[in-house]
């Protein structure tokens, strides 16, 4: 069980906006530490989607956009594509476990 | 170009040992942290640990203090993941990746960035 909560699947239909939640604790994303995204294809290493909170690298759409409040995080995807039916995760830094710490991880599927 | 060169596949039995390396090149090796990334089959990622090559410091994740040795060798650009003793349930994808830091002026972001293709270790009697 991740310190960092993910709802382990969430849907919607082609054109739909999707939130992605993240939720942490005073010791990760409630001390102020940046969370970062990623989307993982199967059978492929994980892509950096956001870092930084709201940060996008180049190469990403913006249909990809990020945001943090109090001790939660979250992913929104707009326009949904049958392409963004992958996996994504959440990551921040832990000051109890003095480490980085990944969200359980989230299935998206596009309907 | 950063590149991140993982090691082949391996198939072992438990109670063996194993090393798998990670290979840097395009950037000054030394200067940049890199952690390894655990996904069992079918689960999420799980962060176990980093290291510092240009002097070795390593820190593990709680649940990974003790079950592996991570390592490097800044002469050759590479670093390892060690297990003296591999159970059945080490069976995984083993990734590496390398720690970004951007300065703003808000401070350091410290994220990752550049994976490795990730390195297959099946332990089975």
């Amino acid at each position: 069980q991740s310190v960092l909560t993910q709802p382990p699947s969430m849907s919607g239909a082609p054109g739909q906006r999707v939130t992605i939640s993240c939720t942490g604790s005073s010791s990760n994303i409630g001390a102020g530490y940046d969370v970062h995204w990623y989307q993982q294809l199967p059978r492929t290493a994980p892509r950096l989607l956001i870092y930084g909170n709201n940060n996008r690298p180049s190469g990403v759409p913006d249909r990809f956009s990020g945001s943090k409040s109090g001790t939660s995080a979250s992913l929104a995807i707009t326009g949904l594509q049958a392409e963004d039916e992958v996996d994504y995760y959440c990551l921040s830094y832990d000051s109890s476990l003095t480490g980085w710490v990944f969200g359980g991880g989230t299935k998206l599927t596009v309907l | 170009e950063v590149q991140l060169v993982q090691s082949g596949a391996e198939v072992k039995k438990p109670g063996e040992s194993l090393k798998i390396s990670c290979k840097g090149s395009g950037y000054r090796f030394s200067n940049y942290w890199i952690a390894w990334v655990r996904q069992m089959p079918g689960k999420g990622l799980e962060w176990m640990g980093i290291i510092y090559p240009g002097d070795s410091d390593t820190r593990y994740s709680p649940p990974f203090q003790g079950q592996v040795t991570i390592s490097a060798d800044k002469s050759n650009s590479t670093t390892y993941l060690e297990w003296s003793s591999l159970k059945a349930s080490d069976t995984a994808i083993y990734y590496c990746v390398r720690q970004e830091v951007l300065s703003t002026i808000y401070g350091d972001v410290e994220y990752f960035d550049n994976w490795g293709q990730g390195t297959l270790v099946t332990v089975s009697s």
